[in-house]
């Protein structure tokens, strides 16, 4: 069983809506949580960090479920620039254990 | 603010030669870590320098791979020889004492092994 699950997707959308992301991780002792983007063939950049508490940077909100070990992402009013793959991301003491993606495809 | 460097870009090499991947870290971060992603598969973590000591290496696939951090600047990744099954993306990442959470990735060197 993979460490952090993510549905691979792709996931096509139109401009302007709103699409969700979620992903399981198997590992208790976690303690942080985030959302990377990486857009083709280049590096994962820090999207934003998740907390339990939730949080929301602009059309981005992230949700942290402690208890059922699950993270998601919701992005409202889609743009093509949105277009990238959103990786979930979570603490193993320093290092950072990834899931496979989840690949947005917006279109106009 | 310069960002991760990674040298090479790409490098493409024959099975059983030996290949060096360079990283330099942004300036001050004392946490620099390897990171590779395989196709079709997951990021994965290879190991993590504080300054120039190995503070974890538990992702380090075998002992063809070599990492040094000489001076706790800059850092190589060696691998000899290298397989077929090494052919991926090397990505390096750094992070400030204390903000280990927060990394940094370079561009990530891809490594095509024939």
């Amino acid at each position: 069983r993979k460490e952090v699950e993510q549905d691979p997707g792709p996931f096509n959308v139109p401009e302007g809506a709103t699409v969700a992301f979620n992903c399981t991780y198997s590992n208790s002792a976690s303690q942080s949580f985030f959302w990377y983007r990486q857009d083709c063939r280049k590096e994962p950049k820090l999207l934003m960090s998740v907390y339990s508490s939730g949080n929301e940077d602009g059309r981005f909100t992230a949700q942290l479920n402690r208890a059922s070990q699950y993270i998601s992402l919701l992005i409202r009013d889609s743009k093509l620039s949105d277009s990238a793959t959103y990786l979930c991301v979570v603490t193993d003491t320093d290092k950072l254990i990834f899931g496979t993606g989840t690949r947005l495809q917006v279109f106009p | 603010e310069a960002g991760v460097t990674q040298f090479p870009s790409h490098s493409v090499i024959e099975k059983g030669q030996t290949v060096t991947l360079r990283c330099d870290p942004i300036s001050g971060h004392d946490n620099l870590y390897w990171y590779r992603r395989v196709m079709g598969k997951e990021i994965k973590f290879l190991l993590h320098f504080v300054k120039e000591s190995k503070q974890d290496e538990s992702g380090m696939p075998n002992n063809r791979f070599l990492a040094e951090r000489t001076g706790g600047t800059y850092s190589t990744l060696k691998v000899q020889p290298a397989e077929l099954e090494d052919s991926g993306v090397y990505f390096c990442a750094s992070s400030q004492v204390g903000r280990a959470e927060t990394q940094y990735f370079g561009p990530g060197t891809r490594l095509l092994v024939l």
